[in-house]
């Protein structure tokens, strides 16, 4: 089945530091590529849709020079949280579709940001 | 924004029970879609439902997609102690591939 991957699955950085969360298709290729970010015992919400090609669509209340969207091939999207605070705490997930087919979005393992 | 109602929030079954989960909206949805989340993961695809009535079966787990297109349920059959998790339902409006989420289903099995 289709697989993302994403990388790093844990990082602890200071505040006032930037960190960079890949999110990769490992065997298909993926046009459009979701960040959803979810805080502790609660649901996913969606940050940004990533296009490959073209700039990411934010969703409202998302600051889009906080939170930088780079989508430069069919299989690897990135997000960088720049100059982290401790209120970007939290877990940061991607998901991708398979172009072509009925509607199936797949989830990365996630991305467990703490900011000290 | 587009709210799913997602019941109930949790609930505690012993091994060998049968679960039923639903969710529901006010709105319209083309496609809704059933993931289990473990902790400290991503959320994995468990069923995937396109059509209007559709009852699809995948493995322990059988959903529906309503036939009014604003509700699905998700049964699981004969639980086991692995099948501890949040389950969460998922729909996606119009033409958009952008989720919207339920606010989940915590489900502990007890053996």
């Amino acid at each position: 089945g289709a697989v993302v991957s994403q990388h790093p699955s844990r990082v602890i950085c200071k505040s006032g530091t930037s960190v960079k969360i890949e999110c990769r298709s490992l065997d298909f290729q993926a046009t459009t590529m979701f960040w959803y970010r979810q805080f502790p015992k609660q649901s996913l919400m969606l940050m940004a849709t990533s296009n490959e090609g073209s700039k990411a669509t934010y969703e409202q209340g998302v600051e889009k020079d906080k939170f930088l969207i780079n989508h430069a091939s069919l299989t690897l999207s990135t997000l960088t949280v720049t100059s982290a605070h401790p209120e970007d705490s939290s877990f940061y997930i991607c998901s991708a579709s398979v172009s072509g087919q009925d509607l199936s979005l797949h989830f990365g393992n996630g991305t467990r940001l703490t900011v000290t | 924004g587009q709210q799913l109602n997602q019941s109930p929030q949790s609930m505690f079954i012993q091994e060998g029970e049968d679960v039923s989960m639903n969710c529901t909206s006010s709105s319209i949805f083309n496609t809704w879609l059933w993931y289990k989340q473990d902790p400290g993961e991503g959320p994995v695809l468990l069923i995937a439902l396109y059509k209007a009535g559709e009852l699809t079966s995948n493995g322990r787990l059988t959903a529906q997609f309503g036939i009014t297109r604003k509700d699905s349920f998700l049964n699981i059959s004969a639980s086991i102690p692995s099948d501890v998790g949040i389950y969460f339902c998922a729909c996606t409006q119009g033409g958009s591939e952008k989720l919207v989420f339920g606010k989940g289903t915590k489900l502990t099995v007890n053996p």
